[in-house]
């Protein structure tokens, strides 16, 4: 069964043209991240958000904004997508007790036109 | 400001080769490190190491943790092409963020 589950998992947008990726999670953990990671690179943490705090890296760029309506769903909003934009989006989730792990989704690729 | 560091970035190796990927860290408030491998797709979770010295093992892969001189190891025992893959390795704080290092892409020939 899916645990962490990403939409869509393809997702075409244009120069400048607002997209938004959805993440949701049956596992009911407290922490969700948002990763960027681009062509053989490490995933970047963007911001991740602990129950409802939002912790934002300070080198995320203003143009990426997130939202957690509630425990399972994580979104994150791209203003004005640029090329440098396109990338594998990662939704990872992580208990704040019990094991240290890390929960990804598949992962949503985002191509910039 | 938090860092991770992999060695080798890359690596070939023929099938039945024992493979020593390398992992050193600098984290605030450091917690656990942790162990990925990834294929085409998401990262999948292998290891997490809390407490030096302590050998974790899994199948033909094992794991350690110098908390003093903040590295860590992954061996990977005769290796198979499926092992074939980028090994990331995670910091995690006290604070719940995860510093990824750059990986090691991990090529298995036959």
């Amino acid at each position: 069964d899916a645990m962490v589950i990403q939409n869509p998992r393809y997702q075409v947008t244009q120069f400048g043209k607002p997209v938004t990726l959805s993440c949701s999670q049956t596992l009911n953990h407290n922490v969700m991240y948002w990763y960027q990671q681009k062509s053989s690179q490490a995933p970047k943490l963007l911001f991740h958000y602990y129950d409802k705090d939002f912790n934002n890296e300070a080198d995320t760029p203003d143009n990426f904004q997130s939202r957690r309506p509630n425990t399972s769903f994580c979104f994150l909003d791209i203003r004005s997508p640029g090329l440098g934009d396109a990338a594998m989006y990662l939704c990872a989730t992580s208990p704040t007790s019990g094991p240290d792990t890390q929960y990804f989704g598949p992962g949503t690729r985002l191509t910039v036109l | 400001e938090d860092k991770v560091v992999q060695s080798p970035l890359s690596l070939v190796v023929h099938e039945g080769d024992t493979v020593t990927l390398n992992c050193s860290y600098e984290v605030t408030n450091f917690r656990s490190l942790l162990w990925y491998k990834q294929e085409k797709k998401a990262p999948t979770f292998l290891f997490m190491l809390t407490s030096s010295g302590i050998e974790k093992k899994s199948g033909r892969l094992s794991s350690i943790l110098d908390k003093k001189e903040l590295f860590s190891i992954l061996n990977i025992t005769a290796t198979q092409t499926g092992d074939s893959a980028v090994y990331l390795c995670a910091g995690l704080n006290y604070g719940q963020n995860f510093v990824f290092g750059p990986g090691t892409r991990l090529s298995v020939l036959p």
